[in-house]
């Protein structure tokens, strides 16, 4: 009875390069959230996506990110060029439906810019 | 605007007392959810408890209650008989419209950093 799965749990990339992090939601869920978490603060919605469909992206950065949830695998949430502001915790949080009172969250991935 | 506040950046409380944190917030919505998490240091949120906008009694499960003030829109959550633990970032949430159309984008305060001292 697994959880929602994130990998990898600690990313490095050097300014410029890409990341790429991968979310598995629990069996049964099809509506995927990812947030992030800046230092000393608490976490801020990104982006809302069911099986194929972005449903709700008005927390993305307008360039350099993007999300997507296939309809076989894992979502992935990819950041390129990255800059050192990119530094932060990255959460996926799954639900069964739209307006389920549990969000189930990840554990995150801490990505560190170089 | 929908603001969470919470006022206690950080809070000591001895092993086995109850412990309240605070959370306020502010929404035009009628309809609402409010969520609590625990954040320990290795970094998971973990769910704790949730009141609906119109559930007639406050929430509990275990420990924890959530003590639901409407007119003052206050959500703070109670840990009875605290345990080393609790010791953990706590984060109070909130969704707007939990009643049709609504989604799971939450809404989180800056947290509540507890430290439970034996």
């Amino acid at each position: 009875n697994a959880g929602v799965m994130q990998n990898p749990r600690h990313l490095v990339r050097r300014r410029g390069q890409e990341a790429r992090l991968r979310c598995s939601p629990m069996k049964g869920h099809s509506h995927v959230y990812w947030y992030r978490q800046l230092p000393e603060e608490g976490l801020k919605f990104m982006v809302y996506l069911q099986k194929e469909n972005i449903i709700d992206e008005s927390g993305m950065p307008k360039e350099r990110f993007s999300a997507e949830f296939p309809k076989e695998g894992p979502s992935i949430l990819r950041i390129q060029q990255v800059v050192r502001g990119d530094s932060a915790a990255y959460f996926c949080a799954s639900s069964q439906g739209a307006t389920n009172e549990k969000l189930f969250f990840g554990s995150g991935t801490q990505l560190s810019v170089l | 605007a929908q603001k969470i506040t919470q006022t206690q950046p950080g809070m000591f409380v001895q092993e086995k007392e109850a412990v309240t944190l605070d959370c306020t917030y502010d929404t035009s919505d009628p309809s609402y959810g409010l969520f609590w998490y625990k954040q320990p240091s290795s970094g998971e949120m973990i769910f704790l408890i949730y009141q609906g906008s119109y559930d007639q009694q406050n929430a509990t499960e275990g420990r924890y209650s959530l003590n639901f003030q409407k007119a003052r829109k206050s959500a703070n959550l109670v840990i009875s008989a605290s345990q080393l633990g609790d010791s953990a970032m706590y984060f109070c949430a909130m969704r707007e419209g939990s009643r049709g159309g609504a989604t799971n984008k939450l809404i989180f305060g800056t947290g509540t950093l507890l430290a439970v001292q034996p």
